[in-house]
């Protein structure tokens, strides 16, 4: 099975702190995808990553930054934490190999609140 | 844009099947049918996906129209545990990493 893990369930930070959400995945995927989650919002992409040091932006990728130095790890990283940004962050990835069903496995979420 | 449309809620006894219909009236013809559920406080898990043939896992069926326009994702014997939302999705397959999107989704409650 597909495991996505993501460092902590649960984590609160203070205004102006810099943040930084871990997720590893082990089934060797390509690409790997931040969503945070909002209640009335769904799920909205921040950014996604689709090789080993390349990132590209989502919907709304401001007030974030990545990094991808493994293909298995990917961070999400918040420069400057804002009580805006308290919202649970779902990390999730995928294949593009020809025979994947180009399904996306998420991790459990880290429900981040910034005070 | 909406490309699906979805009932916001629906009940169902424990035991019956679940029958949860999506609306996708504007699909393109290279456009798969896919079916996420996330159970509360974790994150979106894959079900099942189709193209334009019924589709049947582990989990559920899928039953997509000759027309494509709509489907159903079936759970034949639901348990308390399927308790979730329930997304469907439809996107070009491989295509593009940024097409995702995951709307209000069905609110199944699975009753004793």
């Amino acid at each position: 099975d597909v495991k996505v893990t993501q460092s902590s369930r649960y984590l609160v930070k203070r205004t102006g702190e810099k943040v930084f959400l871990e997720c590893v995945q082990d089934m060797d995927h390509e690409n790997m995808f931040w969503y945070r989650q909002d209640p009335g919002l769904g799920l909205r992409l921040i950014y996604f990553s689709y090789d080993v040091k390349m990132k590209e932006k989502g919907d709304i990728p401001e007030g974030y930054s990545v990094s991808r130095e493994k293909k298995e790890r990917f961070s999400l990283i918040l420069e400057s934490a804002s009580t805006n940004q308290t919202s649970m962050y779902l990390c999730a990835s995928s294949s593009y190999r020809a025979a994947s069903t180009d399904t996306q496995y998420f991790g459990p979420g880290t429900r981040l609140t910034v005070l | 844009d909406a490309k699906t449309t979805q009932p916001p809620s629906m009940d169902c006894a424990e035991g019956r099947a679940a029958n949860l219909p999506c609306n996708h009236s504007t699909i393109s013809g290279n456009e798969y049918v896919y079916w996420y559920r996330q159970i509360h406080s974790q994150g979106p898990q894959y079900i099942i996906h189709g193209l334009k043939n019924n589709e049947t896992n582990e989990m559920a069926s899928l039953i997509i129209t000759e027309d494509r326009k709509s489907s159903t994702l079936i759970l034949p014997h639901a348990t308390l545990r399927d308790t979730a939302v329930y997304y469907c999705i439809v996107r070009v397959k491989f295509y593009n990493n940024n097409d995702m999107r995951f709307g209000a989704g069905t609110r199944l409650t699975v009753k004793p």
